[in-house]
């Protein structure tokens, strides 16, 4: 799975749209990418995943760039609740049950 | 919303001892996974199941660990003798075998302390 670079940390006024970038400079084709959170010690929860186009859930949207060499994960509207280690991965969409690696991620503090 | 339950949430035990951390996946799932995550690093991979055999596991997953599905609802990580680096929280995920979005749907954890 290509690697990921992500910053540390990142501060959000609450209210205010988070955007989390991304780098993934030698990702391939058949490659996905994902976002996962982890809030304070618990699981780790699923937000988004797209290959090329633009993607938007309930949760967030996920921009990728034309040369799927970074992405955006954009919280619109970011409350109190989405201070969390925030996971960018890199995976290849598979029928096995093949992992996800997670990295060290960047820490979202939404500031009131 | 179904989810991924975990027993128990916080085991303290002697080094040395063995340890069972149960887990029931969510119902339709079949690929079920074990990560653990050491206080202050990385979540990192364990094992991966699926049709009542190991998938695929990590350079961590060495002899002390096991996983069992001994029915069909529960999920097993089973460490044989304990070390005081064993201690971490423990995370049981599933998914279901019909698509594979990447979406892991993780429990709460348990977390294990080994003294």
């Amino acid at each position: 799975d290509a690697k990921t670079t992500q910053p540390t940390s990142m501060d959000c006024a609450e209210g205010r749209a988070a955007n989390l970038p991304c780098n993934h400079s030698t990702i391939s084709g058949n490659e996905y990418v994902y976002w996962y959170r982890q809030i304070h010690s618990q699981g780790p929860q699923y937000i988004i995943h797209g290959l090329k186009n633009n993607e938007t859930n309930e949760m967030a949207s996920l921009i990728i760039t034309e040369d799927r060499k970074s992405s955006t994960l954009i919280l619109p509207h970011a409350t109190l609740r989405d201070t969390a280690v925030y996971y960018c991965i890199v995976r290849v969409f598979s029928g096995s049950a093949r992992q996800l690696t997670f990295g060290s991620g960047t820490q979202l503090t939404v500031l009131p | 919303e179904p989810e991924v339950t975990q027993t128990p949430s916080h085991q303290v035990t002697q080094m040395g001892q063995e340890v069972i951390l149960r887990c029931v996946p969510i119902s339709n799932h079949l690929y079920f996974y074990w990560y653990r995550q050491i206080l202050g690093q990385k979540v990192e991979f364990l094992v991966s199941f699926y049709n009542n055999e190991i998938s695929e596991k990590s350079e961590i997953f060495d002899d002390q660990f096991s996983v069992e599905r001994p029915d069909g609802s529960n999920f097993t990580l089973k460490i044989r003798s304990t070390k005081l680096e064993d201690s971490a929280m423990y995370f049981c995920a599933s998914r279901p075998r019909d698509r594979d979005t990447g979406e892991l749907f993780f429990g709460e954890g348990s977390r294990l302390t080994v003294l």
